[in-house]
């Protein structure tokens, strides 16, 4: 069975510090993978999408980076955070193609003093 | 942009009513799917109707989809404490792209035993 591992589940950081999030996906090849973000109260905003090996689709214009190292290995990284980066990072996959459910990890949330 | 928008915002019902929420979106669609998140936690998939059909059963869960007004509702039957959750749906080809899902805001159910 797929399973999804997103980690670290909490992280507070100061402003201007880096940030590196981390999602790995088991028992599937070629996932579709995702970063949502998720403000307090509010709807996901897809930040960044990858459909292979170092191919990355950037949706919002940020400090925010995100990069695919290996097949089921994806990086959401930033050299300088922001308070405004502050929020609940979410992991997904889904199988390549496009089409279909996603499958979530169980978040990331990060707070930026 | 958000292209699902959730109404309402917030509902809250006793246990063993029904409980309806809709989804209303802009563009063109593939499918229309229906998440639950916990407080806190990731996303899970419910259900996902396709633009070509009208209704869709999931054990409690039935779920309509009206593309000529760009709107699906999902309605709970029986509803019990445990479904107290945020429901979302999600736009799945809208805008031209066959890998992105889009979220609405999401709509707060609370089941008062």
């Amino acid at each position: 069975s797929q399973t999804i591992h997103q980690w670290p589940a909490t992280l507070v950081q100061p402003v201007g510090s880096p940030l590196s999030l981390e999602c790995t996906v088991e028992g599937t090849s070629n996932p579709n993978l995702y970063w949502y973000r998720q403000a307090a109260g509010r709807g996901l905003q897809l930040l960044f999408y990858s459909v292979g090996i170092g191919q990355i689709s950037s949706e919002v214009p940020q400090n925010l980076s995100a990069s695919r190292p290996q097949d089921r290995q994806f990086i959401l990284s930033s050299k300088k955070l922001l308070l405004s980066d502050s929020g609940f990072y979410l992991c997904a996959w889904r199988r390549s193609g496009g089409a279909g459910e996603l499958f979530f990890g169980e978040g990331s949330r990060l707070t930026v003093l | 942009s958000q292209q699902g928008e959730e109404d309402p915002q917030a509902l809250s019902i006793q246990e063993g009513e029904n409980a309806t929420m809709n989804c209303s979106y802009k563009t063109s669609i593939n499918n229309l799917q229906w998440y639950r998140q916990n407080s806190g936690r990731g996303l899970v998939h419910l259900i996902l109707i396709r633009s070509n059909e009208r209704e869709k059963h999931s054990g409690r869960l039935r779920v309509t989809l009206d593309t000529s007004k760009k709107s699906s509702s999902l309605l709970i039957t029986a509803s019990r404490a445990a479904d107290t959750a945020s429901y979302f749906c999600a736009t799945d080809g809208g805008g031209g792209s066959n890998y992105k899902l889009t979220f609405g805001k999401g709509t707060l159910l609370t089941v008062n035993p």
